[in-house]
């Protein structure tokens, strides 16, 4: 089945350490996304890729690092410049625009939840 | 840049009742995406209705529809005959016409649909 893949789905960490999350995802789609999500604050954008070895800073990207070396994958790095990193991560993949009910329509992994020590 | 307004942080609806979450962005463009997405206790983000800008006609999905209103740059979700599967948070969201953009979202109603 296409999905995406989030790894891990827990993740504790000490401070000053640096992570990495995966998404992997299998549907062909384009373009990839990396949101953070804190109680009461919606979805923040941290990265976004339209297309392989390229990306864009969103709106909290500060302390945060990301590749796009493959179409299929885009991970994700907490360095330890992120003074908050305690928070539950989303990727996201997208088709692109387009005819149909797929176009600009964003697919959701199942989460990284993040704890720093 | 684009804003999306949640204003009811927190919902609860009776089974089989209606009810309806706000949701009003701001936005320079003519042409655009507007979305809700669901999602449950699972955390797992799940899209439920879409609607184009230049569409006029409001979109429905079975007991999900929208009160898209263009000029007042509202988009309201109405949720019909809830059921306790429907609880879960709620997030209202933008997308620029150019696509392969990244959603803007807002903070999210929590729906708590009751027997």
């Amino acid at each position: 089945d296409g999905g995406i893949t989030q790894s891990p789905k827990y993740l504790f960490r000490k401070e000053g350490q640096n992570v990495t999350l995966s998404c992997e995802q299998n549907l062909n789609h384009d373009a990839m996304y990396w949101y953070r999500q804190d109680p009461g604050q919606g979805l923040r954008l941290i990265y976004y890729s339209q297309i392989v070895n390229d990306f864009q800073k969103g709106d909290i990207a500060e302390g945060y690092s990301v590749s796009r070396e493959k179409k299929e994958s885009f991970p994700l790095t907490v360095t330890s410049a992120q003074k908050n990193p305690t928070a539950f991560y989303l990727c996201a993949s997208s088709i692109g625009p387009g005819v149909g009910s797929g176009a600009n329509v964003l697919t959701f992994g199942a989460g990284s939840r993040l704890t720093v020590l | 840049a684009q804003t999306v307004t949640q204003s009811q942080p927190e919902m609860s609806v009776q089974e089989a009742e209606t009810v309806t979450l706000s949701c009003t962005y701001d936005t320079s463009e003519n042409n655009y995406y507007l979305f809700w997405y669901k999602q449950p206790p699972s955390r797992q983000m799940i899209l439920v209705i879409r609607q184009e800008a230049y569409k006029q006609q409001n979109a429905t999905e079975n007991r999900f529809s929208v009160n898209f209103q263009k000029a007042a740059k509202s988009f309201s979700l109405k949720i019909s005959d809830s059921q306790l599967g429907d609880t879960a948070m709620y997030f209202c969201a933008f997308m620029k016409p150019s696509g392969n953009t990244p959603l803007v979202f807002g903070k999210g109603t929590r729906l708590s649909v009751i027997a």
